[in-house]
């Protein structure tokens, strides 16, 4: 169970167009979904947190109107990279975790990220 | 930025026991620890959690001190397929927000 899954797994894209990436909880709700992003031989990076039915919660130095996130049910959230550059070539993740599962300590469930290159 | 702190590799032989250690000295009272792994170009993977308390499931242990400083995730049987960055992490509740505080983890290479 609590399987979350990514779509595409890989992207390649020209510079200035934009890229939406999915992330859908196959197998439970969540009103609650993560955003990250992961250069190569670095950690996992929070980019935002998205809320089912508001706006989503950016990081410092995150660019709200560069990375759009719609979180338009509990069970998907989409991360659009706009204008995309060279340097957005990243990995991207997101993660959730079950709704039911109220206690804050409740693990997240990651996706399996999706490989974006802008050339 | 991170509050834990672990070895950047280690190595293990196939079939035998992996401890990877894992510093929080500065963890608070209802912090709980979690542990991850990320295999090459896949999200992270959930193992186990742990608030103070010893932990056991199908996967892994988690052996926590008593001051809950540090602790260790033991793989009790390593295979080849468990090599993968490790993380040991804390995490940090902001409002309603649940963040996880990412470091670089411990690359575990199973040999062989």
């Amino acid at each position: 169970g609590a399987v979350v899954s990514q779509h595409p797994s890989w992207v390649i894209c020209k510079s200035g167009t934009s890229v939406k990436i999915e992330c859908r909880s196959l197998d439970f709700q969540a009103t609650t979904m993560f955003w990250y992003r992961q250069f190569p031989k670095q950690s996992l990076m929070l980019m935002a947190t998205s809320n089912e039915g508001s706006k989503a919660t950016y990081e410092q130095g995150v660019e709200k109107d560069k990375f759009l996130i719609n979180h338009a049910s509990l069970t998907l959230s989409t991360l659009t990279v706009t204008s995309a550059h060279p340097e957005d070539s990243s990995f991207y993740i997101c993660s959730a975790s079950p709704i039911t599962q109220s206690s804050y300590n409740s693990p997240l469930h990651f996706g399996n990220g999706t490989r974006l290159t802008v050339t | 930025d991170a509050k834990t702190t672990q070895p950047p590799s280690m190595d293990c032989a196939e079939g035998r026991a992996a401890n990877l250690p894992c510093n929080h000295s500065t963890i608070s009272g209802n912090e709980y620890v979690y542990w991850y792994r990320q295999i090459h170009s896949q999200g992270p993977q959930y193992i186990i959690h742990g608030l103070k308390n010893n932990e056991t499931n199908e996967m892994a242990s988690l052996i926590i001190t008593e001051d809950r400083k540090s602790s260790t995730l033991i793989l009790p049987h390593a295979t080849l397929r468990d090599t993968a960055v490790y993380y040991c992490i804390v995490r940090v509740y902001a409002g309603n927000n649940r963040k996880l505080i990412w470091g670089l983890g411990t690359s575990l290479a199973v040999n062989p």
